[in-house]
């Protein structure tokens, strides 16, 4: 079993739709946990970056992190073609910890 | 604040071959990680490094190799290339600090192509 797991898609939403993206994980001793998006043939790009549980908004995007669960989400609201990309769940259980990624989503909005 | 850059961005090289790729993290960074990216497997960690020495690893095999300078540069090594090296190799910085922020910013990437 992976330590991440990430649903690869592909997911396609009309425009404007909200977009739910999840990642599970094992490794109870995570804290650490980050959305990337890549778009393709470029590098990952982070999006959000929370510590351990709660929500973090910043604009269109919320994630999530339930720790109980070993849960995590990102929300995309009023979705624009222009968040079609994959998207990375990544976590850590400390700042000097290796990171470990998700396989990853690929999302496609539709106009 | 200039980003992680990747040299070179394109390398093409036949079996047997062997590969330097270099990374300049983003100034103030004192850790360098190096994933592959295949379409079939992801992104893999291969290692880490955070003042010039390796901090943590992945499994990858001895053929995949290393190091980091004082100026925070790292250089990743590939001998005896092998079709299944064919990947994008992402190099990503981060500050390092342990109790610190540990988000990791990467960069373009090198495609490498082995034939």
């Amino acid at each position: 079993q992976k330590e991440v797991e990430q649903d690869p898609g592909p997911l396609s939403v009309p425009e404007g739709a909200i977009v739910s993206l999840n990642c599970t994980y094992s490794n109870s001793a995570f804290q650490y946990f980050m959305w990337y998006r890549q778009y393709s043939r470029k590098g990952p790009e982070l999006l959000m970056y929370t510590y351990s549980s709660g929500n973090k908004e910043d604009g269109r995007f919320t994630a999530q992190v339930d720790k109980s669960s070993k849960y995590i989400s990102l929300f995309i609201r009023d979705s624009q073609p222009s968040d079609s990309a994959t998207y990375l769940c990544a976590m850590s259980a400390s700042s000097a910890s290796k990171i470990i990624f998700g396989s990853g989503t690929r999302l496609s909005i539709r106009p | 604040k200039a980003g992680v850059t990747q040299t070179p961005r394109y390398l093409i090289k036949t079996r047997g071959q062997q590969v330097t790729l270099s990374c300049s993290p983003i100034s103030g960074h004192r850790s360098v990680s190096w994933y592959q990216q295949t379409p079939g497997q992801g992104l893999q960690f291969l290692f880490e490094y955070f003042s010039e020495t390796q901090r943590n690893k992945g499994n990858f095999p001895g053929r995949f190799s290393g190091r980091q300078f004082s100026n925070s540069r790292s250089e990743m090594n590939v001998s005896t290339l092998e079709l299944g090296d064919s990947a994008l190799y992402l190099c990503a910085s981060s500050v390092g600090l342990a109790g610190g922020p540990n988000e990791q910013f990467f960069g373009p990437g090198t495609r490498l192509t082995v034939l």
